[in-house]
């Protein structure tokens, strides 16, 4: 059983300020997880995903995450908010590895999301 | 990169009739997934497949149903739409390395 918690479905803050958004999750099994941006009326666009390498995961649009098991998170951060930042997030995690007879990864489980509004 | 094409990208239906919708990818997948978009849920899954002849429940299967012909398809079918299922649909594959792709999604309306 997999599940996502994400704190907070409204985040606000000014331009040049720090972005955190919170992410908590639980997985019977070594999780995949993943961050997805969605801009009003598109799809999902992957910002970073954590795969069992290195806990500390650099993605697109100067985002990153650190895995930390001990918590049982993986919060996204921005040191610097810009106003193309402003979207909806995505935390999600999927039970890793390869499904019995597959070769990629299996279900993703979605958190509630979180709206980031940036403020001039 | 792998595609993944949805149609069609908006679609009104009136309650009590049969919908699909489609779901193509260009590469040899065998994971492919249904997920409908509600606010306030977030992203639910709906049925899922790891391959051909191979389907399975989500967690929101009620009055959904897929079937695998082929490996580059699993179209959605809403057996008797109802307004509950009033959605944006989105279809997703993922490989390992590249994580998941998404489908640019279906908004369906149920009247």
């Amino acid at each position: 059983a997999q599940s996502v918690t994400q704190l907070g479905s409204h985040v606000s803050v000014s331009e040049g300020a720090l972005v955190l958004l919170r992410c908590n999750y639980s997985s019977s099994v070594p999780p995949y997880l993943f961050w997805y941006v969605q801009y009003p009326n598109q799809g999902l666009q992957l910002l970073l995903k954590y795969t069992s390498a290195a806990t500390l995961v650099k993605g697109i649009n100067g985002f990153e995450a650190e895995f930390k098991k001990s918590e049982t998170s993986f919060h996204l951060t921005k040191p610097s908010a810009h106003m193309s930042d402003a979207a909806e997030y995505f935390c999600a995690v999927s039970g890793g590895g390869w499904n019995a007879g597959g070769t990629s990864y299996g279900k993703l489980t979605f958190g509630q999301g979180t709206i980031l509004t940036v403020h001039p | 990169d792998a595609e993944i094409t949805q149609s069609p990208r908006h679609k009104i239906t009136e309650t009590g009739r049969q919908v699909t919708l489609a779901c193509h990818q260009t590469w040899n997948h065998n994971n492919m997934f249904w997920y409908r978009q509600d606010l306030g849920h977030g992203l639910r899954l709906i049925h899922y497949s790891y391959g051909v002849q191979d389907t399975n429940k989500g967690e929101v299967s009620d009055g959904y149903s897929v079937s695998r012909s082929n490996t580059e398809d699993l179209p959605l079918t809403l057996e008797s739409a109802a307004s509950s299922q009033t959605s944006v649909y989105f279809c997703a594959s993922p490989r390992r390395g590249s994580g998941y792709t998404f489908g640019s999604g279906t908004r369906l309306t149920v009247v």
